[in-house]
């Protein structure tokens, strides 16, 4: 029962580059989170599934594209990579009410 | 507005003595509130959580919680810090369904032998 696992765990981008992060999770869970987390800003929500088939954007979409492929597996897009996305992005999944967060994926755009 | 604050943003104290992380937050509703840490290079691990009931809440790692409704306060304490407690602390806020979970920008917690 791994949890929930997210790949890769380091990557290097230039501007302008794409890539997408992916996350499973074994937890039989509806919803799945991507956050981004950031120093002195704490973790912000960038998209949202709370169920297979259903997407919506949280706090700070803008530069990302998510798809929620089968209940397993949410992945996050970034189309045109920005140093502004420089970030820790983290994949969550939610039981009933506390959290589960994925090892973190650390991405560096020059 | 929904919005959690963690007033300090980082803590040094020595080992052995006594801990308190403050938090406070804004929420429409009965919130769910929740405490995490998170070591370097990992994500985050939860300490404990508040639903209802019993407004001092008991965690893993010998944390606990007062949950104050008048102050819209969710304090963590610790009553003898190990240096292995050092690592960084989020108060976060929350619904039913998880949904839309608010995190606190975090307390880093510094232990000094």
């Amino acid at each position: 029962n791994a949890g929930v696992t997210q790949t890769p765990k380091f990557q290097v981008l230039k501007t302008g580059q794409s890539m997408t992060l992916q996350c499973a999770q074994d937890m039989n869970h509806n919803s799945m989170y991507w956050y981004r987390q950031d120093p002195g800003m704490g973790l912000r929500l960038i998209y949202y599934s709370a169920s297979e088939g259903t997407t919506d954007k949280g706090e700070v979409p803008n530069g990302y594209n998510v798809s929620r492929l089968n209940k397993r597996e949410f992945s996050l897009r970034l189309e045109s990579a920005a140093p502004s996305q420089t970030s820790v992005y983290f994949c969550v999944t939610t039981g009933e009410y506390e959290q589960y967060f994925g090892p973190g994926t650390r991405l560096t755009v020059t | 507005a929904q919005s959690v604050t963690q007033p300090d943003i980082h803590i040094t104290v020595s080992e052995g003595a006594s801990l308190e992380l403050r938090c406070n937050y804004s929420y429409g509703a009965t919130p769910y509130l929740f405490w995490y840490v998170q070591s370097p290079g990992q994500g985050l691990q939860l300490l404990l959580k508040y639903f209802s009931g019993d407004t001092l809440v008991q965690g893993i790692k010998g944390f606990e919680a007062e949950f104050k409704r008048s102050q819209s306060s969710f304090n963590l304490r610790k009553p003898s810090v190990h240096w292995s407690d050092a690592a960084e602390y989020f108060c976060a806020v929350g619904g039913t369904g998880g949904f839309k979970t608010i995190f606190g920008a975090g307390t880093r917690l510094f232990v000094k032998a």
